[in-house]
C-alpha cells in the first residue's frame, strides 16, 4: 500500500514569491490534514478536510494561505506571497473517516530567502 | 485553552536503559495517541489508547491511559539506537505539543 505522497520534498524561494505544495493521501482515506512544523516544535494543524469539505481551517492564515481538495482526493496548499517566517516543514497526513491514526507524508521543507 | 505538557523535553540515555516519558493535559481526552518522528520524516503512530486505565504494549513499548483521562505515559524498555527521535502524545489527534526528544548513546 502506497503511503502519503508529498511533493516537492524541498523548495527554496525568495520572499514575496508564491509557492504550492501537493499531497496525495492514502487511497480510501477521506480525512486529509495539513500541518506546519517549525524547527524544534511539534506539528501544528493548519486545515483538516473531510472529503472535499474543510471542516477546520481556524489556524490557517487566510490572508496568504489557501488550500483546496477539489475532488476529495489530493490536495494543494498555497502560500502567496511567502514571508521569511514561513520557512518550515509542511506535513500532509490522512486518515480513514472514522479512524484516529494519522498517516503522515515525509513533508516539504520550505526555505524562504 | 487546552494545555498539553510533555516531559521531559529531552533525554540522553545509554543504550540498554529503560525510558519513561509522560503527558498531562488540562482537558479530558477520549483517546491518547503516541507518535514517533525520525529526522526528515513525518510522525508514525506507535500506540493508541482509547479507554481510561488502558495499558497497552507494542514490543518494547508500553503505554497507559490515566484513570482521570488527563495523563498518559510511555515506557521503552532496553533502548536501542533506532529509538532516537521525537515522541509526541497528541491526546485529541490534532494537537501535538513540543514532544520529547530522545537520544540513545551507543
Amino acid at each position: 500500500e502506497a503511503g502519503v505522497v508529498q511533493s516537492p520534498r524541498y523548495k527554496i524561494i525568495e520572499k514575496k514569491q508564491p509557492v504550492a505544495f501537493w499531497c496525495n493521501p492514502i487511497s480510501g482515506h477521506n480525512t486529509l490534514y495539513w500541518y506546519l512544523q517549525n524547527l524544534g516544535q511539534g506539528p501544528e494543524l493548519l486545515i483538516r478536510y473531510e472529503n472535499e469539505e474543510a471542516v477546520d481551517d481556524s489556524q490557517l492564515p487566510k490572508d496568504r494561505f489557501s488550500a483546496e481538495r477539489l475532488k476529495g482526493v489530493d490536495s494543494t496548499l498555497k502560500i502567496q506571497p511567502a514571508e521569511l517566517g514561513d520557512s518550515a516543514v509542511y506535513l500532509c497526513a490522512s486518515s480513514s473517516l472514522a479512524g484516529y491514526e494519522q498517516f503522515f507524508g515525509p513533508g516539504t521543507r520550505l526555505t524562504v530567502l | 485553552g487546552q494545555q498539553l505538557n510533555q516531559s521531559p523535553q529531552s533525554m540522553f540515555i545509554q543504550e540498554g536503559e529503560d525510558v519513561s516519558m509522560n503527558c498531562t493535559s488540562s482537558s479530558i481526552f477520549n483517546t491518547w495517541l503516541w507518535y514517533k518522528q525520525d529526522p526528515g520524516e513525518g510522525p508514525v503512530l506507535l500506540i493508541a489508547l482509547y479507554k481510561a486505565g488502558e495499558l497497552t504494549s507494542n514490543g518494547r513499548l508500553t503505554a497507559q491511559f490515566g484513570i482521570t483521562r488527563k495523563d498518559s505515559f510511555l515506557n521503552i524498555s532496553a533502548s536501542i539506537p533506532s529509538d532516537v527521535g521525537i515522541y509526541f502524545c497528541p491526546g485529541n489527534q490534532f494537537y501535538f505539543g513540543t514532544g520529547t526528544s530522545l537520544t540513545v548513546i551507543p
